[in-house]
């Protein structure tokens, strides 16, 4: 069975930093693109980027770049997405979901999501 | 960037009707690389259709997927209590993108 199981809560200041965990189990961690989207409160989803497990290769939309970085460690099957200079309309809840290359690309397994506050 | 635009915004319906969701690209998207979503308050989002027209594992086949080109539909034959939700469009271009969503809500 495919799970992937993220990090609790977190509450954070403006400027700061954030850093979310996506472990993962059931399937061949680095056979799969690890992708991160973002949902703002009442808001639709916002995609944010990609890793390769097997490479470390990532690519990340426009908005995002020099702000976020999306790491793995194999040896653990998990995959992070730090988010830096945060501010208040990066409070969302954050999201991992593995790409299925068969499947169009599509995203058919996601965590549970990671809820990112950020408030002075 | 293709941008997704998805209409109507909102569809007010009551069970046993028939849903029909449009979702609109900027530009071309393969047939392969459009899938739709649904979501449910306090869930992550939940796949239900691949490649314009697949239904994912688990999808009940009253959920169909049609279009191509730039023009995408989403149709729910006949409406059960647990299809009020939101549903959202997804392309993969060179990235990825959302439409912004439909909410199916009873009437």
């Amino acid at each position: 069975q495919v799970h992937l199981v993220q990090s609790g809560a977190e509450v954070k200041k403006p400027g700061a930093s954030v850093k979310v965990s996506c472990k993962t189990s059931g399937y061949s961690f680095t056979g799969y693109d690890m992708h991160w989207v973002r949902q703002a409160p009442g808001q639709g989803l916002e995609w944010m980027g990609w890793i390769k497990p097997n490479s470390g290769d990532t690519n990340f939309a426009q908005k995002f770049q020099g702000r976020v970085t999306m790491t793995r460690d194999t040896s653990i099957s998990t995959a992070y997405m730090e988010l830096t200079s945060l501010r208040s309309d990066d409070t969302a809840m954050y999201y991992c979901a593995r790409v299925a290359v068969l499947r169009g690309r599509s995203f058919d397994y996601w965590g549970q999501g990671t809820q990112v506050t950020v408030s002075s | 960037e293709i941008v997704l635009t998805q209409s109507p915004g909102t569809l007010s319906l009551s069970p046993g009707e028939r849903a029909t969701l449009s979702c609109r690209a900027s530009q071309s998207v393969s047939s392969s690389y459009l899938a739709w979503y649904q979501q449910k308050p306090g869930q992550a989002p939940r796949l239900l259709i691949y490649g314009a027209f697949s239904r994912a594992t688990g999808t009940p086949d009253r959920f169909s997927g049609s279009g191509s080109g730039t023009d995408f539909t989403l149709t729910i034959s006949r409406l059960e209590p647990e299809d009020f939700a939101v549903y959202y469009c997804q392309q993969y271009g060179s990235l990825w993108t959302f439409g912004q969503g439909t909410k199916v809500e009873f009437k």
